[in-house]
């Protein structure tokens, strides 16, 4: 059971948008920046975002995340002008210094780009 | 360029140990926390260790403590993972990855507990 709530998967055509939520607590995103993870299938996680909102190097500026403002306990990823290519799990991250392992994922969320 | 490479991994029966090591390139190693982070088969990431930049503090999840102990060593630049008294459900692709955000991850080490 993931500390943080994503969606097992969302799925979307070429081109279009697909947003993916995450969810936590005052704990944890509510008090803390949220990071996204990239991930295809037998390589290791890439860092896509950082701090909330800002890309490193090298990510497309098709990758965007956000906090809420309304609900400062969730955060979510866009991808805008989805291609095949961005079919990969994707992961949100933050700290929650409430627990024995400050450094917690969410499940994990399958894109599916149909 | 940052790297991270573990090494280590291996097929161990249950109740066995195992040294994970991962060496890092690139970056001001004993600047930086450093994490390891597991993906069971099939499932999600979880990060079950992290040691300060110092190796003062440490860090584990809950079903690995007392089993596995992470620590470091900052004049060779290496991060190590000892488990002890491994159960089948260790089974996992074990990376290395570069704190506080991790921005950059290892290959993975792949740990298979089985009889």
């Amino acid at each position: 059971q993931s500390v943080l709530t994503q969606p097992p998967s969302v799925s979307a055509a070429p081109g279009q948008r697909v947003t993916i939520s995450c969810s936590g607590s005052n704990a944890n995103i509510g008090s803390n920046y949220v990071s996204w993870y990239q991930q295809f299938p037998g390589t290791a996680p890439k860092l896509l975002i950082y701090d909330n909102d800002k890309r490193p190097s090298g990510i497309s500026d098709r990758f965007s995340g956000s906090k809420s403002r309304a609900l400062a306990t969730s955060a979510t990823l866009a991808i805008t002008g989805l291609q095949t290519g961005d079919e990969a799990d994707y992961y949100c991250a933050t700290w929650d210094s409430s627990l024995s392992i400050p450094w917690v994922f969410g499940g994990g969320t399958k894109l599916t780009v149909l | 360029e940052v790297l991270l490479m573990e090494s280590g991994g291996a097929v161990v029966q249950p109740g066995g140990s195992l040294r994970l090591s991962c060496a890092a390139s690139g970056f001001i190693f004993e600047d930086y926390t450093m994490h390891w982070v597991r993906q069971r088969p099939g499932k999600g990431l979880e990060c079950i260790s992290l040691i300060s930049w110092d190796g003062n503090i440490t860090r584990y999840t809950d079903s690995v403590k007392g089993r596995f102990t992470i620590s470091r060593d900052n004049t060779r630049n290496f991060v190590y993972l000892q488990m002890n008294n491994l159960r089948p459900d260790d089974t996992a692709l074990y990376y290395c990855s570069k704190g506080p955000g991790g921005d950059y991850w290892g290959q993975g080490a792949l740990v298979t507990v089985s009889s």
